[in-house]
């Protein structure tokens, strides 16, 4: 069957390199901002969110940072490995009532040996 | 723990005819929801619940129906399919918890509509 990841932009870098995805979202209003990864045959997996009024926040190997000023967000990926590749979706909440997920189109990442 | 069940993992249907895609989660997350995913595009949110006999509609709710009658399971009904219902579909399910956005995923149903 066809892929998900037909289509998608592609990020191709080699293992032990630092990753940084990148995504535009569009509503202003949202409170949370969040990255998800998918890899094949799978469904998507929650990495990290960060808050509205946030700039940056660490996990392990992640970094999210958020630039409300041009309504950007970037997932930063340290010392990538084979198994990071997957398909990368950023999510944005919308905070009002019961918060649906407004997911984008997502960005595919391959990782080489 | 299983998490979140789809079944089935693949299906096929002629145009016209109905079928139910079954989603289950063990973990008595209060919300669920079905999304649909199409090639080279992100997740498109269907219908979602936030809670035992309450639904809403999302972005692309016609041809769709769905039915919460228990915390666990959110079935979603296609009425009469159509080939521009070929997709793989996603339940998720997540806690009604401030700042929670964690949403757990199933492994996706495959369908193809001929």
């Amino acid at each position: 069957g066809e892929s998900v990841g037909l289509h998608l932009p592609t990020l191709s870098v080699q293992e032990g390199d630092n990753s940084i995805i990148n995504c535009a979202y569009s509503n202003s209003a949202s409170d949370y901002f969040i990255w998800y990864k998918q890899e094949s045959g799978k469904g998507p997996q929650f990495i990290i969110d960060i808050r509205s009024n946030m700039d940056k926040r660490q996990g392990q190997r992640v970094t999210v940072l958020l630039n409300k000023t041009v309504k950007h967000l970037s997932l930063q990926i340290a010392a990538t490995q084979p198994g990071d590749s997957a398909v990368y979706f950023c999510a944005e909440r919308n905070g009002s009532g019961y918060s649906t997920l407004t997911f984008g189109k997502g960005t595919m990442l391959l990782v080489s040996p | 723990n299983a998490g979140v069940t789809q079944t089935p993992k693949f299906q096929v249907l002629k145009t016209g005819q109905s079928m139910t895609l079954q989603c289950a989660q063990d973990m008595n997350h209060e919300y669920m929801s079905w999304y649909r995913q199409d090639p080279g595009m992100g997740l498109r949110l269907i219908h979602y619940s936030v809670g035992a006999g309450i639904t809403d509609q999302g972005e692309v709710p016609n041809g769709y129906n769905v039915s919460r009658s228990t915390t666990e399971d959110f079935p979603l009904r296609l009425l009469s399919a159509a080939p521009s219902q070929t997709s793989v579909y996603f339940c998720a399910s997540s806690y009604k918890r401030t700042g929670n956005t964690e949403a757990f995923f199933g492994q996706g149903t495959r369908l193809t509509v001929v």
